[in-house]
């Protein structure tokens, strides 16, 4: 069964502190994405990778960084977490065929306190 | 940006009941898809229309895709209680397919 996995399913974190949400895809996929999820405001993309060490910004990525050093993970960087940031986050992985979609991660659900 | 708005935002309905909601979309698109979410969890890929495709369908599932009012709709036909979920609808651009703009979602509620 393919499958994208996000290391935590609940992260507590202190603000300022620098916080790192890792997702591994065993599908081989080259695409992968880092998604917030608010209520009412949907999924809103932070960053995204179509390639080994490649990223470009998605719509807020500001206070967010990432790293790509290999192809089957993705890992998001919150590089001083505040209070704003609590959400849930969602790792997405999509390859070439784009008839597939996307496949998503279940999702760290992070709260700064 | 945002780009799909589901409506409505939430919909209760009966056991074997058919369940309707609608996206609408601002800018060209490239395909259309719908996702599903249980409570708490990641979305799940249900259904892709692409832009010269006007209807498809997927088991209980029926999509339709009207280019010239920027609009889908997702029929769920003999709802069941597992259908309980946020369905949301994600558009693709014409220039980056894989880039996806997703939707708040519509909420449903199937009653036993």
């Amino acid at each position: 069964d393919v499958k994208v996995t996000q290391s935590s399913r609940y992260l507590v974190k202190r603000t300022g502190e620098k916080v790192f949400l890792e997702c591994v895809q065993d599908m081989d996929h080259e695409n992968m994405f880092w998604y917030r999820q608010d209520p009412g405001l949907g999924l809103r993309l932070i960053y995204f990778s179509y390639d080994v060490k490649m990223k470009e910004k998605g719509d807020i990525p500001e206070g967010y960084s990432v790293s790509r050093e290999k192809k089957e993970r993705f890992s998001l960087i919150l590089e001083s977490a505040s209070t704003n940031q609590t959400s849930m986050y969602l790792c997405a992985s999509s390859g070439t065929d784009t008839n597939y979609g996307y496949t998503f991660g279940s999702g760290t659900r992070l709260t700064v306190v | 940006s945002q780009q799909g708005e589901e409506d409505p935002q939430a919909l209760s309905i009966q056991e074997g009941e058919n369940a309707t909601m609608n996206c609408s979309y601002k800018t060209s698109i490239n395909n259309l898809q719908w996702y599903r979410q249980n409570s708490g969890r990641g979305l799940v890929h249900l259904i892709l229309i692409r832009s010269n495709e006007r209807e498809k369908h997927s088991g209980r599932l029926r999509v339709t895709l009207d280019t010239s009012k920027k609009s889908s709709s997702l029929l769920i036909t003999a709802s069941r209680a597992a259908d309980t979920a946020s369905y949301f609808c994600a558009t693709g651009p014409p220039s980056n397919d894989y880039k996806l703009s997703f939707g708040a979602g519509t909420t449903v509620t199937v009653r036993a």
